[in-house]
């Protein structure tokens, strides 16, 4: 099993739309969580941390399930600009603070 | 302007020919990584360096050499490279300094064709 899974997608949502993702991770002892953007190619950048207590900021809505070993992404009213690919990106237990895992992505195309 | 800064942005070159890219980063930051990007595998930990002189390996190290001489520069090395080493490399750098991981910040990515 891979430590972090996610549905590559593509996700096709009209603007306005709201959407969600999930990833699971196989390592129960994790401790931090993250999503990070990738544009087509481009470096990804950090998104939002995932805390225990789940995450908001503006339309961005994080969450951590730790009983069911998922992270959740869920964005409100979508826009164009939200078109990227979205890394779960995972801190395994006993691996050094920095080690940071990576999904493979979940590809998300905003529509007008 | 803060930033980590990766050189060449594109390179082909041939089966066992020594090459090196560069990577620097102006945030003072402890930490530092390099990543290859290939499709259906995601971000790949090849090496990487908790400070100056300290260097461990990756997920997939092997064929590559890394040097920490300097905070801010963390080059990769592929000595002999070969066409399954073709990829989008990232190097990336963080604080490092907490518990817990804090942000990491890339590279624009080296995309490597070895032919």
């Amino acid at each position: 099993r891979k430590e972090v899974e996610q549905d590559p997608g593509p996700f096709n949502v009209p603007e306005g739309a709201t959407v969600a993702f999930n990833c699971t991770y196989s390592n129960s002892a994790s401790q931090s969580f993250f999503w990070y953007r990738q544009d087509c190619r481009k470096e990804p950048k950090l998104l939002m941390s995932v805390y225990s207590s789940g995450n908001e900021d503006g339309r961005f809505t994080a969450q951590l399930n730790r009983a069911s070993q998922y992270i959740s992404l869920l964005i409100r009213d979508s826009k164009l600009s939200d078109s990227a690919t979205y890394l779960c990106v995972v801190n395994p237990p006993n691996t050094g603070f920095q080690k940071l895992v990576f999904g493979t992505g979940t590809r998300l195309l905003v529509s007008p | 302007e803060a930033q980590v800064t990766q050189n060449p942005r594109y390179l082909i070159t041939v089966t066992g020919k020594k090459l090196t890219v560069t990577c620097s980063q102006n945030m003072n930051h402890e930490y530092m990584s390099w990543y290859r990007q290939d499709p259906g595998l995601g971000l790949r930990q090849i090496y990487y360096s908790m400070n100056v002189e300290v260097t461990d390996k990756g997920d997939v190290p092997e064929g590559y050499k890394v040097s920490r001489k300097e905070k801010r520069n963390f080059p990769l090395i592929l000595e002999s490279p070969s066409p399954n080493q073709t990829s989008l490399y990232f190097c990336a750098s963080s604080s490092g300094t907490g518990r817990y991981p804090t942000e990491a910040f890339f590279g624009q990515g080296t995309r490597l064709t070895v032919v």
